[in-house]
């Protein structure tokens, strides 16, 4: 079944507490993004990544830290956990040299509470 | 930059009654626009999208939405509700021709009420 996974799907943590969010997708995506979405905002991209080793800031990077080593795979790093990132975090990947005309196929969330 | 406005952040409808949840787009250039659904602990669902040709697309579960140039407008609409079709509905626009990113609406809570 083509998917994206994510985990942990709930975390509670304490501020500046390392914490690594997976993603893995096996449907052999190029492209793939990190969204947070807090009541009111909608969904607002926090990294996205082409390709492997090829990662690029969204509009709100600030406290996060990305990396993608293999295609299938792209962690999301709070290095120095704050209780404003305290959010719901979706992974997504799409396929295509230009993804944004494609479908994107969103994990199932990662619902995160920093204390 | 562009950007995407959802003028309601509630639509209520009856059971059997014909929706439409409202979307506005701002972009420098021609828009690619999609619809997402989130139901209550899911990730997010592709409904629809527009790229180019017909304005009137077709998608998923009965959902169609319309582009309308001049009024800068991508509604989505269907015509009998369904109680399961609540939920939260997202707009999105990127931009042809550009390798910009998705940016989405801040989202529509759709309630269907039997």
């Amino acid at each position: 079944e083509a998917q994206v996974t994510q985990n942990p799907r709930y975390l509670i943590t304490v501020t500046g507490k390392k914490l690594t969010v997976t993603c893995s997708q096996n449907m052999n995506h190029e492209y793939m993004s990190w969204y947070r979405q807090d009541p009111g905002l909608g969904l607002r991209q926090i990294y996205y990544s082409m390709n492997v080793e090829v990662t690029d800031k969204g509009d709100v990077p600030e406290g996060y830290k990305v990396s993608r080593k293999e295609k299938r795979n792209f962690p999301l790093i709070l290095e120095s956990p704050s209780p404003n990132q305290t959010s719901l975090y979706f992974c997504a990947s799409t396929s295509g040299t230009l993804p944004f005309t494609n479908t994107q196929y969103f994990g199932p969330g990662t619902r995160l509470t920093v204390l | 930059a562009q950007s995407v406005a959802q003028p309601e952040d509630q639509v209520n409808v009856a059971e059997g009654n014909p929706l439409t949840v409202k979307c506005t787009y701002s972009v420098s250039g021609n828009p690619y626009l999609f619809w997402y659904v989130q139901y209550p602990n899911r990730g997010l669902q592709f409904l629809l999208k527009y790229i180019t040709g017909d304005n009137l697309v077709k998608g998923s579960y009965g959902f169609e939405a319309e582009f309308n140039k001049s009024q800068t407008s991508f509604h989505l609409k269907k015509p009998s509700a369904l109680v399961s079709d609540s939920a939260l509905y997202f707009c999105a626009v990127s931009v042809r021709g550009r390798n910009t990113p998705l940016v989405f609406g801040k989202g529509t809570r759709l309630s269907v009420i039997a």
